[in-house]
């Protein structure tokens, strides 16, 4: 298995432009967390999904965030518009449904940063 | 306070020394604990989970749970230079399917 994979894995870019991270889970994981890394912050949840529904989005920072999950291999957060604060190191992670908290596999994660 | 704290650390051991990371956490109904590694640069990965108070040994690593006391660690014995990394400590938060990170103590081991 290709483990959970994330583009781009860089992005710049400058303020207030659109900014899409995208994310394709493990086959036949049932969960997907987005996650946000600053050294500020550590690891943040965003928002999670279940079967391609979300179910808690209490941690997008903003409206300005926003997270699609269209089917059970793909999923974007959307920054827009993107400000110098959200530049950080994004991580897309998935796991299974009987124990979605047990093993939670992450991406290599997408280097942000806004100029 | 905050659900999980660890300090930042560095912390830094000899290679051959016994490393400890500790944990503490604020929701007395937590059950079950992990320990993820995060090397420089990479995403964190796996490395310990433990459900009940006492030890757990999976090779060098010993993950010690004490609920009365809201306590975590991980020991790893005979550290390597290859264990250095930041190690992150993650609680179920409460009734939900999230997992609460704490910020990670990284640790050095020099030669």
């Amino acid at each position: 298995d290709a483990g959970v994979i994330q583009s781009p894995r860089h992005e710049v870019t400058e303020m207030g432009q659109e900014v899409t991270l995208r994310c394709k889970p493990i086959s036949g994981h049932d969960y997907l967390f987005w996650y946000r890394q600053t050294m500020m912050r550590g690891l943040e949840l965003l928002i999670y999904f279940n079967n391609n529904v979300p179910i808690d989005d209490s941690g997008m920072p903003e409206d300005r965030f926003s997270a699609k999950m269209p089917n059970a291999s793909f999923s974007t957060l959307k920054i827009q518009p993107s400000e110098p604060r959200d530049s950080a190191v994004y991580f897309c992670a998935s796991s299974l449904s009987k124990e979605p908290q047990e093993t939670q596999y992450f991406g290599p994660g997408t280097r942000l940063l806004v100029l | 306070q905050k659900e999980v704290e660890q300090n930042s650390g560095p912390l830094s051991v000899p290679e051959g020394a016994i490393a400890s990371l500790n944990c503490t956490y604020s929701d007395r109904v937590s059950q079950s604990f992990f320990w993820y590694r995060q090397y420089s640069g990479k995403s964190p990965e796996l490395i310990m989970s433990i459900y009940s108070n006492g030890d757990k040994e999976d090779g060098r690593f010993t993950a010690q749970l004490n609920k009365a006391s809201q306590y975590v660690s991980l020991l790893i014995r005979d550290s390597q230079p290859s264990d250095s990394a930041t190690y992150l400590c993650a609680v179920p938060s409460y009734n939900t399917d999230k997992l609460i990170f704490g910020t990670g103590t990284r640790l050095q081991v020099f030669p």
